[in-house]
Protein backbone atom coordinates (compact mmCIF):
# COMPACT_ATOMS: atom_id res chain seq x y z
CA UNK A 1 0.00 0.00 0.00
CA UNK A 2 0.82 3.52 -0.37
CA UNK A 3 0.20 6.68 2.09
CA UNK A 4 -0.05 9.99 0.13
CA UNK A 5 -0.09 13.38 1.34
CA UNK A 6 -1.25 15.86 -0.33
CA UNK A 7 -1.71 19.74 0.32
CA UNK A 8 -3.29 22.32 0.91
CA UNK A 9 -6.63 20.29 1.35
CA UNK A 10 -8.74 23.38 0.73
CA UNK A 11 -8.26 26.80 -0.98
CA UNK A 12 -10.16 29.49 -1.79
CA UNK A 13 -8.39 31.63 -4.36
CA UNK A 14 -9.02 34.92 -6.92
CA UNK A 15 -9.42 34.86 -10.58
CA UNK A 16 -6.39 34.70 -12.40
CA UNK A 17 -3.54 33.91 -9.68
CA UNK A 18 -1.81 30.39 -9.33
CA UNK A 19 -1.94 27.53 -6.90
CA UNK A 20 0.48 24.70 -6.19
CA UNK A 21 -0.55 21.56 -4.83
CA UNK A 22 1.96 18.92 -3.05
CA UNK A 23 2.04 15.12 -3.14
CA UNK A 24 4.20 13.21 -1.01
CA UNK A 25 4.41 9.54 -1.09
CA UNK A 26 5.33 7.43 2.19
CA UNK A 27 7.28 5.01 -0.70
CA UNK A 28 9.10 5.37 -3.88
CA UNK A 29 6.82 4.88 -7.01
CA UNK A 30 7.15 4.74 -10.70
CA UNK A 31 4.30 7.14 -11.90
CA UNK A 32 1.74 9.72 -10.02
CA UNK A 33 -1.06 10.66 -11.29
CA UNK A 34 -3.19 14.06 -11.12
CA UNK A 35 -6.90 13.52 -11.03
CA UNK A 36 -10.10 15.90 -11.50
CA UNK A 37 -13.60 15.57 -9.59
CA UNK A 38 -15.85 18.13 -10.28
CA UNK A 39 -19.21 17.82 -9.01
CA UNK A 40 -21.66 15.33 -10.31
CA UNK A 41 -18.78 13.85 -13.00
CA UNK A 42 -16.23 11.35 -12.74
CA UNK A 43 -12.70 11.20 -12.05
CA UNK A 44 -10.89 12.82 -14.80
CA UNK A 45 -7.45 12.41 -15.32
CA UNK A 46 -5.15 15.73 -15.82
CA UNK A 47 -1.81 13.79 -16.52
CA UNK A 48 0.66 11.35 -15.66
CA UNK A 49 3.96 12.17 -14.10
CA UNK A 50 7.20 10.22 -14.29
CA UNK A 51 10.14 11.07 -12.45
CA UNK A 52 13.11 12.29 -15.34
CA UNK A 53 10.13 12.67 -17.81
CA UNK A 54 7.37 15.52 -18.75
CA UNK A 55 4.16 14.82 -17.80
CA UNK A 56 1.87 13.36 -19.63
CA UNK A 57 -1.20 14.96 -20.21
CA UNK A 58 -4.63 13.63 -21.02
CA UNK A 59 -6.60 15.23 -23.86
CA UNK A 60 -8.35 18.61 -23.04
CA UNK A 61 -5.49 19.32 -20.32
CA UNK A 62 -2.14 21.62 -21.19
CA UNK A 63 1.19 22.04 -19.81
CA UNK A 64 1.11 25.74 -19.67
CA UNK A 65 -2.21 25.47 -17.94
CA UNK A 66 -1.34 22.54 -15.76
CA UNK A 67 2.43 22.44 -15.08
CA UNK A 68 3.62 19.61 -12.69
CA UNK A 69 7.03 18.89 -11.31
CA UNK A 70 8.20 15.27 -10.47
CA UNK A 71 11.86 15.88 -9.38
CA UNK A 72 12.23 12.30 -7.13
CA UNK A 73 10.47 9.23 -6.98
CA UNK A 74 8.37 10.10 -3.89
CA UNK A 75 7.07 13.93 -4.47
CA UNK A 76 4.95 15.77 -7.35
CA UNK A 77 3.22 18.92 -7.52
CA UNK A 78 0.30 20.20 -9.86
CA UNK A 79 -0.18 23.93 -10.42
CA UNK A 80 -3.06 25.64 -11.81
CA UNK A 81 -2.65 28.44 -13.68
CA UNK A 82 -4.22 31.77 -14.17
CA UNK A 83 -7.04 30.63 -12.58
CA UNK A 84 -10.74 30.54 -13.54
CA UNK A 85 -14.23 29.99 -11.69
CA UNK A 86 -13.88 26.87 -13.93
CA UNK A 87 -11.23 25.44 -12.29
CA UNK A 88 -13.05 25.33 -9.16
CA UNK A 89 -13.13 21.25 -8.29
CA UNK A 90 -11.31 18.75 -6.16
CA UNK A 91 -7.51 17.91 -7.30
CA UNK A 92 -6.96 14.44 -6.41
CA UNK A 93 -3.27 13.07 -6.62
CA UNK A 94 -2.77 9.34 -6.89
CA UNK A 95 -0.01 6.11 -7.20
CA UNK A 96 -0.09 2.83 -8.44
CA UNK A 97 0.67 0.46 -6.16
CA UNK A 98 0.37 -3.45 -4.91
CA UNK A 99 -1.13 -6.12 -6.88
CA UNK A 100 0.30 -8.54 -9.61
CA UNK A 101 0.48 -5.36 -11.78
CA UNK A 102 0.56 -2.64 -9.43
CA UNK A 103 -3.00 -1.93 -10.62
CA UNK A 104 -4.63 -0.42 -6.88
CA UNK A 105 -4.83 3.37 -7.24
CA UNK A 106 -4.23 5.40 -3.80
CA UNK A 107 -5.39 8.38 -3.62
CA UNK A 108 -4.38 11.75 -1.69
CA UNK A 109 -7.18 13.02 0.74
CA UNK A 110 -7.41 15.72 -1.84
CA UNK A 111 -7.40 19.47 -2.69
CA UNK A 112 -10.78 21.53 -3.08
CA UNK A 113 -10.26 24.36 -4.96
CA UNK A 114 -12.41 27.32 -5.07
CA UNK A 115 -12.21 30.33 -7.42
CA UNK A 116 -13.57 33.38 -6.85
CA UNK B 1 -12.25 3.58 -26.04
CA UNK B 2 -13.34 2.57 -22.33
CA UNK B 3 -16.22 3.77 -20.22
CA UNK B 4 -18.12 3.21 -17.26
CA UNK B 5 -21.87 3.71 -16.37
CA UNK B 6 -23.12 3.82 -13.14
CA UNK B 7 -26.82 4.28 -13.48
CA UNK B 8 -27.51 5.19 -10.58
CA UNK B 9 -27.00 8.44 -9.23
CA UNK B 10 -28.21 7.81 -5.57
CA UNK B 11 -29.36 4.30 -3.81
CA UNK B 12 -31.02 4.41 -0.65
CA UNK B 13 -31.51 1.39 1.75
CA UNK B 14 -32.53 0.43 5.28
CA UNK B 15 -29.92 -0.36 7.78
CA UNK B 16 -29.37 -4.74 7.74
CA UNK B 17 -30.78 -4.55 4.09
CA UNK B 18 -29.04 -6.13 1.09
CA UNK B 19 -27.61 -3.14 -0.72
CA UNK B 20 -26.72 -3.47 -4.79
CA UNK B 21 -24.90 -0.55 -6.40
CA UNK B 22 -24.49 -1.43 -10.23
CA UNK B 23 -22.23 -0.66 -12.96
CA UNK B 24 -21.72 -1.91 -16.63
CA UNK B 25 -18.56 -1.42 -18.50
CA UNK B 26 -16.90 -1.00 -22.00
CA UNK B 27 -13.84 -1.81 -23.21
CA UNK B 28 -11.52 -3.99 -25.87
CA UNK B 29 -9.60 -6.35 -23.97
CA UNK B 30 -9.47 -8.32 -20.88
CA UNK B 31 -10.92 -6.04 -18.18
CA UNK B 32 -9.60 -4.81 -14.71
CA UNK B 33 -12.66 -3.98 -12.70
CA UNK B 34 -12.25 -1.98 -9.36
CA UNK B 35 -14.54 -0.50 -6.88
CA UNK B 36 -13.29 2.69 -4.77
CA UNK B 37 -15.40 4.54 -2.16
CA UNK B 38 -15.27 7.88 -0.69
CA UNK B 39 -16.01 9.12 2.91
CA UNK B 40 -16.70 12.68 3.27
CA UNK B 41 -13.97 15.14 3.23
CA UNK B 42 -11.50 12.14 2.20
CA UNK B 43 -10.16 10.82 -0.43
CA UNK B 44 -10.83 7.25 -2.52
CA UNK B 45 -9.90 4.42 -1.25
CA UNK B 46 -9.52 1.11 -3.23
CA UNK B 47 -12.22 -0.97 -2.05
CA UNK B 48 -12.03 -4.64 -4.07
CA UNK B 49 -11.06 -5.49 -7.65
CA UNK B 50 -11.52 -8.38 -10.47
CA UNK B 51 -8.49 -9.09 -11.99
CA UNK B 52 -8.63 -13.03 -13.39
CA UNK B 53 -10.56 -16.22 -11.77
CA UNK B 54 -13.54 -16.55 -9.74
CA UNK B 55 -16.12 -14.16 -10.43
CA UNK B 56 -17.32 -13.15 -7.30
CA UNK B 57 -14.69 -11.05 -5.60
CA UNK B 58 -14.87 -10.13 -1.90
CA UNK B 59 -12.91 -6.79 -0.45
CA UNK B 60 -13.10 -4.55 2.65
CA UNK B 61 -15.89 -3.68 5.15
CA UNK B 62 -17.74 -7.37 3.87
CA UNK B 63 -18.66 -5.64 0.51
CA UNK B 64 -18.23 -7.78 -2.80
CA UNK B 65 -18.93 -7.90 -6.19
CA UNK B 66 -19.33 -10.40 -9.35
CA UNK B 67 -18.37 -10.09 -12.54
CA UNK B 68 -20.90 -10.59 -15.24
CA UNK B 69 -18.96 -11.19 -18.91
CA UNK B 70 -22.08 -11.67 -20.86
CA UNK B 71 -23.79 -8.64 -19.43
CA UNK B 72 -20.69 -6.88 -18.64
CA UNK B 73 -21.26 -5.60 -15.32
CA UNK B 74 -19.41 -5.80 -11.80
CA UNK B 75 -22.35 -4.85 -9.33
CA UNK B 76 -21.15 -3.87 -5.60
CA UNK B 77 -23.53 -6.11 -3.39
CA UNK B 78 -23.46 -6.37 0.42
CA UNK B 79 -25.56 -8.70 2.39
CA UNK B 80 -26.41 -6.19 5.20
CA UNK B 81 -25.77 -2.40 4.74
CA UNK B 82 -24.45 -0.48 8.01
CA UNK B 83 -25.20 3.04 8.29
CA UNK B 84 -21.34 3.82 8.20
CA UNK B 85 -21.25 2.42 3.97
CA UNK B 86 -23.12 5.88 3.61
CA UNK B 87 -20.43 7.17 1.20
CA UNK B 88 -19.85 7.45 -2.66
CA UNK B 89 -18.52 4.77 -4.69
CA UNK B 90 -17.22 4.62 -7.99
CA UNK B 91 -16.45 1.84 -10.17
CA UNK B 92 -13.19 1.69 -12.64
CA UNK B 93 -12.15 -0.11 -15.87
CA UNK B 94 -8.73 -0.77 -17.73
CA UNK B 95 -7.64 -3.28 -19.76
CA UNK B 96 -5.18 -5.51 -18.52
CA UNK B 97 -1.41 -5.76 -18.91
CA UNK B 98 1.27 -3.24 -17.87
CA UNK B 99 0.33 -0.09 -17.14
CA UNK B 100 -3.06 1.19 -18.54
CA UNK B 101 -5.56 4.67 -17.96
CA UNK B 102 -7.99 3.72 -15.38
CA UNK B 103 -11.64 5.28 -16.21
CA UNK B 104 -13.87 5.80 -13.62
CA UNK B 105 -17.78 6.44 -13.49
CA UNK B 106 -20.08 9.16 -12.59
CA UNK B 107 -20.36 7.70 -8.73
CA UNK B 108 -23.07 6.38 -6.68
CA UNK B 109 -23.91 7.97 -3.69
CA UNK B 110 -25.09 5.09 -1.19
CA UNK B 111 -27.20 6.49 1.93
CA UNK B 112 -27.80 4.15 3.99
CA UNK B 113 -30.95 4.89 6.51
CA UNK B 114 -31.24 3.76 10.06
Amino acid sequence: SAVISQKPSRDICQRGTSLTIQCQVDSQVTMMFWYRQQPGQSLTLIATANQGSEATYESGFVIDKFPISRPNLTFSTLTVSNMSPEDSSIYLCSVASGGESNEKLFFGSGTQLSVL
Amino acid sequence: AQSVAQPEDQVNVAEGNPLTVKCTYSVSGNPYLFWYVQYPNRGLQFLLKYITGDNLVKGSYGFEAEFNKSQTSFHLKKPSALVSDSALYFCAVRVSGGYQKVTFGIGTKLQVIP
